[in-house]
């Protein structure tokens, strides 16, 4: 079936533009997840979805980091005035059910901010 | 805090070798536990999972791994290693705070070279 997907693969984007990261999850997927990988980092943490409900934010670096699942479907993750350290590669992530079950990622938005 | 430990940078086996990725995590609670592997220019792949039951787990691609409370370990082993498993793993710890979250903290990841 299926995996999760994302758009853009990769995105350029100049120093204080606005972008807008596309996921689509897995269908029937109830959690949905966000997560920044830095070159040669493991994943960190953004932010989680529970259907539409957007339950934890803590690890939105800034308030320049907009995220929203509005149909608990889609997801998209925003990004406004974007700096250079915002360089990164954006993995979504979703998973069947609330509790046990594993995290399947998408192939990742590499973001680079010249 | 919640967090977890890859103490080796990058892991070298010859091919047809056992190969073991070593991981240690921290945790309040029952622990679980995952295991990731990175191909490049791809998104993490799930391998296998730690929630309850026996502490040797099997999984993808004859991958298995062991669960020691005592040690609070969780290493990654493979029987015969093949040139194919060369990547990079990353072994996870989820978070749950009453059902508030589920995020998983990640190690910083192994790179796994297999050589012929």
């Amino acid at each position: 079936g299926a995996g999760v997907s994302q758009s853009p693969r990769y995105k350029v984007a100049k120093r204080g533009q606005d972008v807008a990261l596309r996921c689509d999850p897995i269908s029937g997927h109830v959690s949905l997840f966000w997560y920044q990988q830095a070159l040669g980092q493991g994943p960190e943490f953004l932010t989680y979805f529970q259907n539409e409900a957007q339950l934890d934010k803590s690890g939105l670096p800034s308030d320049r980091f907009f995220a929203e699942r509005p149909e608990g479907s889609v997801s998209t993750l925003k990004i406004q005035r974007t700096q250079q350290e915002d360089s990164a590669v954006y993995l979504c992530a979703s998973s069947f059910g609330l509790d046990n079950y594993e995290q399947y990622f998408g192939p990742g938005t590499r973001l680079t901010v010249t | 805090a919640q967090s977890v430990a890859q103490p080796e940078d990058q892991v070298n086996v010859a091919e047809g070798n056992p190969l073991t990725v070593k991981c240690t995590y921290s945790v309040s609670g029952n622990p679980y536990l995952f295991w990731y592997v990175q191909y490049p220019n791809r998104g993490l792949q799930f391998l296998l999972k730690y929630i309850t039951g026996d502490n040797l787990v099997k999984g993808s691609y004859g991958f298995e791994a062991e669960f020691n409370k005592s040690q609070t370990s969780f290493h990654l082993k493979k029987p015969s290693a093949l040139v194919s498993d060369s990547a990079l793993y990353f072994c996870a710890v989820r978070v749950n705070y009453g059902g508030a979250t589920n995020k998983l903290i990640f190690g910083t990841g192994t790179l796994l070279a297999v050589q012929p």
